[in-house]
Parts: C-alpha cells; sequence; structure tokens
C-alpha cells in the first residue's frame, strides 16, 4: 500500500516497551478528541477518544491525556507491540451539530524487536 | 473488516475530468464523512451528511460536492480535476452526529490518480 506521510516525525520503541505520542491541537474551543491508527494501506481506526470535561481515559492498553492549558494531548501505549506499528493521528473537533474534525499531521510509531 | 465499503479501490483519470466515488455506510449508520488524504497535506475533512442533510464542511473545494441518498449511501463528486487532486479519498460513517456516540469507521479508501 501507499506509504502516509513519508516525512513524519518517527518514535521508534523496543517491544515490551511504553510507547508516548503527542500532539497539539490548535484551538482553545475544541471540545473532542480522537486518536486514529492507520496501517499501511488501510483506512484511519479509532482508537479511543476523550472529551474535553476529562484529563484523562484509558483503554485496552492505551491511555489519553489530555491538557487544555497547553493544548496538549497525548497517547500513552503499554507494552507495545509489533501490531502496534503504524502512523497515529489526533484529531479535534470544535463543532458537535456536525462533525468537523481538524487532524494532526501524523507520528509514525516504530517497534524495533 | 469496517462495514464500510467504497468504490471504485482505484481511479485513474485526466485533467480537466470529472469522476464520483461512492460510499456505502455501515448498516444503520445515518452519518456520512469524507476525507481527502494527501502526502503534502496530510488527512484532511471535506463533508458530513447526516441522514442526507449536509451537517458540516471542511475545506471542500468548489470544485467537488457531495450528496447522501435515501438510502444513505454517499457520492462525492469530484469535477474540473487538477493534478492537485490525487490523492486518497476516504469515507467513514458512524451512527450519530451527535455528542453521545462518534466512532467513526471508516472505508478502504479510494485511491485518485489524475494525470
Amino acid at each position: 500500500g501507499e506509504s502516509v506521510g513519508l516525512h513524519l516525525p518517527t518514535l521508534s520503541v523496543q517491544e515490551g516497551d511504553n510507547s508516548i505520542i503527542n500532539c497539539a491541537y490548535s484551538n482553545s474551543a475544541s471540545d473532542y478528541f480522537i486518536w486514529y491508527k492507520q496501517e499501511s494501506g488501510k483506512g484511519p481506526q479509532f482508537i479511543i477518544d476523550i472529551r474535553s470535561n476529562m484529563d484523562k481515559r484509558q483503554g485496552q492498553r492505551v491511555t489519553v491525556l489530555l491538557n487544555k492549558t497547553v493544548k496538549h494531548l497525548s497517547l500513552q501505549i503499554a507494552a507495545t507491540q509489533p501490531g502496534d506499528s503504524a502512523v497515529y493521528f489526533c484529531a479535534e473537533t470544535v463543532d458537535n451539530y456536525g462533525q468537523n474534525f481538524v487532524f494532526g499531521p501524523g507520528t509514525r510509531l516504530s517497534v524495533l524487536p | 473488516d469496517s462495514g464500510v465499503t467504497q468504490t471504485p479501490k482505484h481511479l485513474i483519470t485526466a485533467t480537466g475530468q470529472r469522476v464520483t466515488l461512492r460510499c456505502s455506510p455501515r448498516s444503520g449508520d445515518l452519518s456520512v464523512y469524507w476525507y481527502q488524504q494527501s502526502l503534502d497535506q496530510g488527512l484532511q475533512f471535506l463533508i458530513h451528511y447526516y441522514n442526507g442533510e449536509e451537517r458540516a464542511k471542511g475545506n471542500i473545494l468548489e470544485r467537488f460536492s457531495a450528496q447522501q441518498f435515501p438510502d444513505l449511501h454517499s457520492e462525492l463528486n469530484l469535477s474540473s480535476l487538477e493534478l492537485g487532486d490525487s490523492a486518497l479519498y476516504f469515507c467513514a460513517s458512524s451512527e450519530t452526529s451527535g455528542v453521545s456516540y462518534n466512532e467513526q469507521f471508516f472505508g478502504p479508501g479510494t485511491r485518485l490518480t489524475v494525470l
């Protein structure tokens, strides 16, 4: 499949280690945020979301942290596995009636054996 | 498999032409979203429809238009194509457009190449 974002920032982690992917969002009025995973040749896949009235949300092996003061979002992946290798995007929305999402540039996660 | 289907998978056409991309949402999903993904611009939201009604517009050019039909499938029409329109076009669907449940399921995409 096509390589998306050939010049994306890359995070390389050892298998089994924890990964932290960061995202700075642009609009202080954004009230809903999503992390997506995109594997080569596939469409984005929802990982986890968080609303602006929360600071932290946990899923299975993933945690999202939201810091509204500095407009920063992070995705933590515990015990990173080879299958986690992908491009990760954060997305923010400022309009709940219509879902007008703004995506970050993405980070490529590479899991080393 | 997300349950969202897109056709065609690949499309090669010439500048100035017009194409139509088709999306069938997951069964039961009322919202359809279109996105463009290019190497230089990343993933960009184009437009959102809910139950046939346009709900939000993003960075969609005037040469592009979309609609959602009564059976909830959607089409994205791209006209007067330019080289820069070459990209992956994704469709996504979700159950509602409200706040309560917003997970979007993406289709496999249509790769458009304009020569």
